[in-house]
């Protein structure tokens, strides 16, 4: 069936320095696009979210992309820190009117001081 | 803190036995969601309400599940008979209309020994 995944399942970064995870979906259908964080024992946390009619949106230091012709969602952590550290996942919506999300397995990143 | 609670947090329970958990959404969301999450995957969709109105459910939903929000405000999601393939941690979301991001609330992670 339709699903959404991420390429890499952990990813460990320096302190002050970039992260970018990476999803893939195969959802054409698919017109709004989430990510999220979820810290241990939480629940998930709104990142920020972008439609099908932009390729790029920027909020407080975390900026996505969308590649629609690849099917492929980034998220970009500008200058990381120890509290970025996490579960992240994207999510889809599959085009439905009830905006259903489907979610990938999760990135977890590491912040190293 | 994204303002959807959830009650109880952990939920033990023996085999056979019913738990019954509760969502209170932000105020002003008409939609509510329910999802449940298992270690190391992402969220997985259970069912929706609009208001009062149960417009989808999941086939993961088994005729075990039921889920209420009768007046529109908190929702209730009852499992019957548990097995141990329920243990999981069961998370509400709530949003405004259709393409509004959704938040999530703590979750109530529930045991089934």
């Amino acid at each position: 069936g339709e699903s959404v995944g991420l390429h890499l399942p952990t990813l460990s970064v320096q302190e002050g320095d970039n992260s970018i995870i990476n999803c893939a979906y195969s959802n054409s259908a698919s017109d709004y696009f989430i990510w999220y964080k979820q810290e241990s024992g939480k629940g998930p946390q709104f990142i920020i979210d972008i439609r099908s009619n932009m390729d790029k949106r920027q909020g407080q230091r975390v900026t996505v992309l969308l590649n629609k012709t690849v099917k492929h969602l980034s998220l970009q952590i500008a200058a990381t820190q120890p509290g970025d550290s996490a579960v992240y996942f994207c999510a889809e919506n599959g085009g439905a009117a009830g905006n259903k999300l489907t979610f990938g397995g999760g990135t977890r990143v590491l912040v190293k001081p | 803190d994204t303002g959807v609670s959830q009650d109880p947090r952990h939920k033990i329970t023996k085999r056979g036995q019913n738990v019954t958990f509760r969502c209170d959404p932000i105020s002003e969301h008409n939609r509510l969601y329910w999802y449940r999450q298992t270690l190391g995957q992402g969220p997985e969709f259970l069912t929706y309400f609009q208001n009062e109105a149960q417009l989808e459910k999941s086939r993961l939903l088994s005729d075990r599940f039921s889920a209420e929000r009768p007046k529109g405000s908190f929702s209730t999601l009852e499992i019957q008979r548990t097995e141990q393939g329920d243990s999981a941690m069961y998370l509400c979301a709530s949003s405004l209309p259709a393409g509004s991001e959704q938040y999530f609330g703590p979750g109530t992670r529930l045991t089934v020994t």
